[in-house]
């Protein structure tokens, strides 16, 4: 069985600094794993994702992530935060394209001018 | 791009009702899910389906049923409503390359 642990229910950073949501997860087999933030009363939009290849991959808005087979870790990054980032943010693991997704429980990021 | 519509943002329905949440995709996408969404607890799968009129239990099905008589739309049905499926309820559905596309969700109130 899957399973994926966010590290920090909330984060709290200042405008500007540095966004590090931390995730981890558990497969027996190489897994796809993503990340999606959700806005407030919206549905979850897809950040990033990495299945194959280049294991730092890039997303949308400044975010990053990187793949660590031996650390088992897919932490998602950004140099400097925007108020524009405060949203819930989801890390999820699934083992092939034929398989569902599971979620962590999220990370509520606040951002503080 | 992807649409994923949910036929309602907000419902609030009192205990015992049957209540039936809608999901519509314009992608032919053959895998649609239901999850609900709880503080604290992340999104659990309630019911998943592959294909039309297929479908297979996600974590958490009980109290819940589904339908897919077309592929377009995917239906979660709870039978008799009670306090503890208030919640946020969300659709999506899956692409060739595992990536989930999500509705804007259903907010269930029951009381």
């Amino acid at each position: 069985a899957q399973s994926v642990t966010q590290l920090g229910s909330h984060v709290s950073v200042s405008e500007g600094a540095l966004v590090l949501l931390r995730c981890n997860y558990s497969s027996s087999v190489p897994p796809y794993l993503f990340w999606y933030v959700q806005y407030p009363n919206q549905g979850l939009q897809l950040l990033l994702k990495y299945t194959t290849g280049a294991t730092l991959v890039k997303g949308i808005n400044g975010f990053e992530a990187e793949f660590k087979k031996s650390e088992t870790s897919f932490h998602l990054t950004k140099p400097s935060a925007h108020m524009s980032d405060a949203a819930e943010y989801f890390c999820a693991v699934t083992k092939t394209s034929g398989s569902r997704l599971t979620f962590g429980e999220g990370t509520q990021l606040t951002v503080n001018p | 791009d992807v649409k994923v519509t949910q036929s309602s943002r907000y419902l609030v329905k009192r205990t015992g009702e049957k209540v039936f949440l809608e999901c519509v995709q314009d992608m032919d996408h053959e895998n649609m899910f239901w999850y609900r969404q709880d503080p604290g607890l992340g999104l659990r799968l309630i019911y998943f389906s592959y294909d039309v009129k297929m479908k297979e239990k996600g974590d958490i099905p009980e109290g819940y049923s589904v339908s897919r008589e077309k592929k377009e739309r995917f239906s979660l049905i709870l039978e008799s409503a009670s306090t503890n499926q208030t919640s946020m309820y969300l659709c999506a559905i899956r692409d060739r390359v595992a990536e989930q596309y999500f509705g804007p969700g259903t907010r269930l109130t029951v009381t």
